[in-house]
């Protein structure tokens, strides 16, 4: 069965600090990617996402940058995170031959930019 | 054209009642809607999802009614229980397709 893992859980990083959160799935080949940010109001937004590696689209532009260096990782990035940063970030995956394109969430990661 | 638009932001159900959700879409291309049940601080999980070649689709206590016509569908949460307060998500999307299109979002308490 394919699973996600995301990591870490929780992150304090004060302002102007560089960021990396990664994400990997198993048990799966050539998924499509996605990196969501979800800020206390609850909304999904939807950050960047990647059909293969180095492919990445990016929804909205910000202070962050995402890269898919394997098939099965992809990685979120800031060179200096601001305070906006803060929130709760979320990797997800389906996969590209599927009829059924709902996504699958791995279990997120809490950022608190200080 | 790509908005899903749902209500309400908010529900208080008393244990046992009938929890109701709405989104309506406006983009007749989308092709399949799935809900999403997210407890805090958890990702979102797949709860139900429905195709518009049909009316409605019923797993356990949690139905899909879909209004093709209208461009609305709606989740029902029959005899809600306490462990059913969570947030809950509509989207739509386009098979084959990559990304899914939210809705903002529903934080249901279910009071006991």
């Amino acid at each position: 069965s394919q699973t996600i893992h995301q990591w870490p859980a929780t992150l304090v990083q004060p302002v102007g600090s560089p960021l990396s959160l990664e994400c990997t799935v198993e048990g799966t080949s050539n998924p499509n990617l996605y990196w969501y940010r979800q800020a206390a109001g609850r909304g999904l937004q939807l950050l960047f996402y990647s059909v293969g590696i180095g492919q990445i689209s990016s929804e909205v532009p910000q202070n962050l940058s995402a890269s898919r260096p394997q098939d099965r990782q992809f990685i979120l990035s800031s060179k200096k995170l601001l305070l906006s940063d803060s929130g709760f970030y979320l990797c997800a995956w389906n996969p590209k031959d599927g009829l059924n394109t709902e996504a699958f969430f791995g279990q997120g990661t809490r950022l608190t930019v200080v | 054209q790509q908005q899903v638009k749902q209500s309400p932001q908010s529900l208080i159900v008393q244990k046992g009642g009938i929890s109701i959700i709405n989104c309506a879409y406006e983009n007749t291309a989308f092709d399949y809607f799935p809900w999403y049940q997210q407890f805090p601080g958890k990702g979102p999980a797949l709860l139900i999802a429905i195709r518009p070649d049909v009316s409605e689709k019923k797993e356990g206590r949690f139905t899909i009614s879909f209004n093709k016509s209208a461009k609305q569908f709606s989740l029902h949460i029959m005899d809600s229980q306490p462990g059913d307060s969570a947030t809950y998500f509509c989207a739509a999307t386009i098979s084959g397709y990559s990304t899914l299109t939210f809705g903002k979002g529903t934080m249901l308490l279910v009071s006991p």
